[in-house]
């Protein structure tokens, strides 16, 4: 078990630019969720994977956003023409599907800054 | 729809003393309930869990929690604190199905010599 993987840590763009980040779940892991965590908040979901399939987006989730997970695998989240209130970090997490009760494991995020 | 309501944002306490944080969740059915911690610029880690069976759960790192239906809560504890536990602690109610979770606003937690 190697843990979830993000990358980058960190991420600094100015305002208007594109942005992608990549998330490597824990290998037998086939859920795969999104979250934004601003600060002095909680993680705020905002998408999940089952295997390839994307199952649900938040409201939160606006178009300027898209994911994906081509493979099953890693999965990676892209912002277009990104805005200051994108400043936020950038978690991801995964689980196993069986039993429907299994924790979710995050990584360590990406912290995106909007100059 | 799911929520959870952690009421201390902050919390200080001697190192040695005992802890207890707060968390009142609101679900329709019987709520999946976990506590993560996160240290700054890192990710949560998963602290404790409760899905059914016995109320009392314990944890990693000295903690437990225990679910008490009749008052839509899952408060954390610890009975002796160290440096080590300052960090933001995160209660989170997830549903059936794919275990959508939804966090709390966390409680950071200061721990004093």
């Amino acid at each position: 078990d190697t843990g979830v993987s993000q990358n980058p840590r960190h991420k600094i763009t100015k305002r208007g630019q594109n942005v992608t980040f990549r998330c490597d779940p824990i290998s037998e892991h086939n859920r795969l969720y999104w979250y934004r965590q601003t600060l002095g908040q909680g993680p705020e979901f905002l998408t999940y994977f089952q295997n390839e399939a994307q199952l649900e987006k938040s409201r939160l989730l606006s178009d300027r956003f898209s994911a994906e997970r081509p493979k099953g695998s890693f999965s990676t989240l892209e912002i277009q023409r990104t805005e200051q209130g994108d400043s936020a970090m950038y978690l991801c997490a995964s689980s196993l599907a069986e039993g429907g009760n299994q924790p979710q494991h995050f990584g360590d995020g990406t912290r995106l800054s909007i100059l | 729809a799911q929520s959870v309501t952690q009421p201390d944002i902050h919390i200080t306490v001697s190192e040695g003393a005992s802890l207890e944080l707060r968390c009142n969740y609101s679900y329709g059915a019987t709520p999946y309930l976990f506590w993560y911690v996160q240290s700054p610029g890192q990710g949560l880690q998963l602290l404790l869990k409760y899905f059914s069976g016995d109320t009392l759960v314990q944890g990693i790192k000295g903690f437990e929690a225990e679910f008490k239906r009749s008052q839509s809560s899952f408060n954390l504890r610890k009975p002796s604190v160290h440096w080590s536990d300052a960090a933001e602690y995160f209660c989170a109610v997830g549903s059936g199905g794919y275990q959508k979770v939804t966090f709390g606003t966390g409680t950071k937690l200061q721990v004093i010599p």
